[in-house]
């Protein structure tokens, strides 16, 4: 069975840009989280859809968004890019119920200058 | 911010050796999770623990989950060059709304020396 994959695996933007990032889960899967990584701060929880509906949102600024499609497929949209958005920004899926378990893709590297 | 405590944040340590890490937190959690990161690449699944005071092994890898639901350790024998990478514990919070979203750890960068 094919694992969670993400299109780009690397971006560089400029400051003021947007981006979108894809994130296609593993075959079955219908829950989405996405999560960002940096040095400074770890793994944080952006935010977690589930089928086609945002269940869980963490702490960041409206200029993350997200969505989810019927087939389970969820893009992530940061607007007017900052410095600091710089980051590994990774998806996971999971079966959401009962498991809790959340299986990774390889990450979008995502450089604002 | 992070809400788990993982320690030790790095270790160094020879071939064949045991390794131990662990993680605590001053909430309850439901679940606990490790996982492994290599670099340039997404963390992958390694445990994960549902009840407390579950012991789980996975080759040369121990975890358990903590009898107050506030912590959990992992625990690799014999390491391996192979092993070398960044570990992570992650939970799921008991209650409120915290469903789907994981709590991670600082994570413990261990590197092993041939």
């Amino acid at each position: 069975k094919a694992g969670v994959t993400q299109t780009p695996r690397y971006l560089i933007k400029t400051r003021g840009q947007q981006v979108t990032l894809s994130c296609s889960p593993i075959s079955g899967h219908r829950s989405v989280s996405w999560y960002q990584q940096t040095p400074g701060q770890g793994l944080q929880f952006l935010f977690e859809y589930f089928s086609e509906t945002q269940r869980n949102k963490g702490n960041f600024p409206g200029r993350f968004s997200g969505r989810q499609f019927s087939n389970s497929r969820s893009e992530m949209n940061v607007s007017t890019l900052e410095l600091g958005d710089s980051a590994l920004y990774l998806c996971a899926s999971s079966f959401r119920q009962p498991s809790y378990e959340q299986y990774f893709g390889p990450g979008t590297r995502l450089t604002v200058t | 911010g992070q809400q788990l405590n993982q320690s030790p944040q790095s270790m160094f340590i020879q071939e064949g050796e045991d390794v131990s890490m662990n993680c605590t937190s001053s909430s309850i959690f439901n679940t606990w999770l490790w996982y492994k990161q290599d670099p340039g690449e997404g963390p992958v699944l390694l445990i994960a623990l549902y009840k407390a005071g579950e012991l789980t092994s996975n080759g040369r890898l121990t975890a358990q989950f903590g009898i107050t639901r506030k912590d959990s350790f992992l625990n690799i024998s014999a390491s391996i060059p192979s092993d070398v990478g960044i570990y992570f514990c992650a939970g799921h919070r008991a209650g409120g709304t915290s469903y789907g979203k994981l709590t991670f750890g600082q994570g413990t960068i261990l590197t092993v020396h041939p």
